[in-house]
This record gives structure tokens, sequence and C-alpha cells, in this order.
């Protein structure tokens, strides 16, 4: 079975232009998040989706950052205009659900995003 | 202070050894993560626990809730365990995932 499927794996844009990162979850996952890393530091969350519905999204910057995951499957998350602070990594994960039993995490390889 | 310390920052080791990365929260949890994260690659999670012990391979991972205290261990360690170890606390309350700062590991032959 395909794990986490996230593109483009890079991607390179000049500050200002608009920029889309796409992820397919595993089959039958609810819960999918999408985190922002930055070198040597730990995931930090964006948004997190039980289903289709944005049930975390607190730290997502709303003023330049979207995200939709419609029918509870794919996701895209969207930075219109990027910023030269916004170069990072961008990860998908999924889960079942949250709960002991359900939690187990699935990354994607994640996007990396370089702003010039 | 981070609601999620993890010890050491970076520790090396020679092939063989036994390692030791341990994970401390101060939040109350309902489950605890430990992944790994090879330079340049994704994240693959080791184990979710929330008491006790579980084992995989040379990997084994202990939770003590009443302690918050939890710890990686890794027997025979080889040049390929070279990772980033990280723990992350799933907070009881808000649901919200806390990531510790990771562990470097590098393992020598």
């Amino acid at each position: 079975e395909a794990g986490v499927v996230q593109s483009p794996r890079y991607k390179i844009i000049e500050k200002k232009q608009p920029v889309a990162f796409w992820c397919n979850p595993i089959s039958g996952h609810n819960t999918l998040y999408w985190y922002l890393q930055n070198l040597g530091q730990g995931p930090e969350l964006l948004i997190r989706y039980e289903n289709e519905e944005a049930v975390d999204d607190s730290q997502l910057p709303k003023d330049r950052f979207s995200a939709e995951r419609l029918k509870g499957v794919d996701s895209t998350l969207k930075i219109q205009p990027a910023e030269l602070g916004d170069s990072a990594v961008y990860l998908c994960a999924s889960s079942l659900g949250l709960r002991l039993n359900a939690g187990e995490l699935f990354f994607g390889e994640g996007s990396r995003l370089t702003v010039l | 202070k981070n609601e999620v310390e993890q010890s050491p920052q970076n520790l090396t080791a020679q092939e063989g050894e036994f390692i030791t990365i341990n994970c401390s929260y101060s939040v109350g949890i309902s489950a605890l993560h430990w992944l790994q994260q090879h330079p340049g690659g994704g994240i693959v999670s080791l184990f979710m626990l929330s008491s006790g012990k579980k084992k995989h391979g040379r990997l084994i991972a202990t939770i003590n809730i009443q302690e918050k205290h939890s710890s990686l261990h890794i027997t025979a360690s080889h040049p390929r365990d070279s990772a980033v170890y990280i723990c992350a606390a799933l907070n009881y309350n808000t649901d919200k995932l806390i990531f510790g700062t990771g562990t470097r590991l590098q393992v020598f032959p």
C-alpha cells in the first residue's frame, strides 16, 4: 500500500509568488496534518483535519496561508504571497485517528520550499 | 521551558553500544510518540505508547506516566541508526501533538 504522497518534493520560487502543495494521505485515514519544519527543529503544526473539517488551524497564518481538504481525502496547502521566511519543509502526515489504537502517524517525504 | 524536553541533544556512539534517549514532558498526555528522521528524509513512526514498554527489533520504548518520562533504547547500535530521534506528546486536553527538539544520533563503525 502506498504511503502518504506529497508533491512537489522541491519548489523554488521568488518572494511574493504563490505556491501550492498537495498531499494524498493513506487510504482510510481520517486525520490529516500539515506541519512546517525548519532546519534543525521539530515539526510545527499548521493545521489538523478530521475528515474534511479543520479542527485545529490556530497556528495557520491565515493572512497568507490557506488549506483545504475537499471530500475528506486529498489536501492542498497554499501560500500566497510567499515570503522569504516561508522557506522550510512542509510535511503532511495522516493517521486513522488520534487515540492510541488509531493514532500512529505516517508522514510524507515533505515538500521543500525555497523562497528567493 | 518547553513542554517536551529531550536529552541529550546530540549523541555519538560506537557501533554495538547501547543507546538511551530521554524525553520528559510537563503536560497530561494520552499518548507519546517516538519518531525517526534520517538526514534529508521523511519522518518514520517508531512507537506510540501510553504505558509500560514496547519493543520492535533492537528498539525499546518505555514510559512512566507518574514521572512523565519516556526513554528510547537502541541495543547493539549500528551506523544505519544514525538519525534524529524525536518524541512527541499528545496533550490529553487539547489533542495537540507537542514535539521535542530531537536528539541527533551518530553511530560510528
